[in-house]
């Protein structure tokens, strides 16, 4: 297990709020992700990062900012929630080193914009 | 990464192997077959990867044909703990920060 916590597990939120959340992992890995996932669409790549302070866009960033200060936190920000942002938000760690280049996911949070 | 087709919904008796079909016929020699599940309301999880070699761990078998186009994942005897929706991508291995690409994958149900 790669020991990645996200944070909070369920969100109720106001449009126009911003709203943050986390991902914390414990062991060191340099690849972290943000994903949505949403019925019909499956699960999308918002933002992922490549290092502290290194991070890049994925297929659905419009809307959200990411940071990435210390190797073991990702956080992901709504500046000003809306609807459309009603979704199950994953985060994930790539293994590196050895063959398996695997991705381990998190449990998700459930966010839901009111 | 080459794109993957895979059958929408399958079902399984308890107790059978479950196998699971996916084509790849665009993938390139440096492109790794990954199979993922996804169990309702969780985090996708990794099942099994290979190359080209048919591939075993304690959760299922991969056999990948020898043109490459094409793969089947199989899970020897199903449970019901195994329905799940599962997910065939082809990426290059170890490659990059980008991270997976999901398409909708195969809906497995095992079937008491």
């Amino acid at each position: 297990d790669a020991g990645i916590t996200q944070s909070p597990r369920h969100k109720v939120t106001e449009t126009g709020t911003p709203v943050t959340l986390r991902c914390h992992q414990t062991e060191n890995h340099r690849y972290m992700y943000w994903y949505r996932q949403d019925p019909g669409h499956g699960l999308r790549l918002i933002h992922y990062s490549y290092g502290v302070k290194d991070t890049d866009k994925g297929e659905v960033s419009d809307g959200y900012s990411v940071s990435r200060s210390k190797t073991e936190d990702f956080l992901l920000t709504l500046e000003s929630a809306t609807s459309s942002q009603t979704s199950v938000y994953f985060c994930a760690i790539r293994e590196t080193g050895g063959t398996n280049y695997g991705y381990t996911f998190g449990s998700g949070t459930r966010l839901t914009v009111v | 990464d080459a794109k993957t087709t895979q059958p929408p919904s399958m079902d399984c008796a308890e107790g059978r192997a479950a196998n699971l079909p996916c084509n790849h016929s665009t993938i390139s020699g440096n492109e790794y077959v990954y199979w993922y599940r996804q169990i309702h309301s969780q985090g996708p999880q990794y099942i099994i990867h290979g190359l080209k070699n048919n591939e075993t761990n304690e959760m299922a078998s991969l056999i990948i044909t020898e043109d490459r186009k094409s793969s089947t994942l199989i899970l020897p005897h199903a449970t019901l703990r195994d329905t799940a929706v599962y997910y065939c991508i082809v990426r290059v291995g170890g490659g990059g920060a980008d991270g997976l690409t999901f398409g909708k994958g195969t809906h497995l149900i095992i079937q008491p």
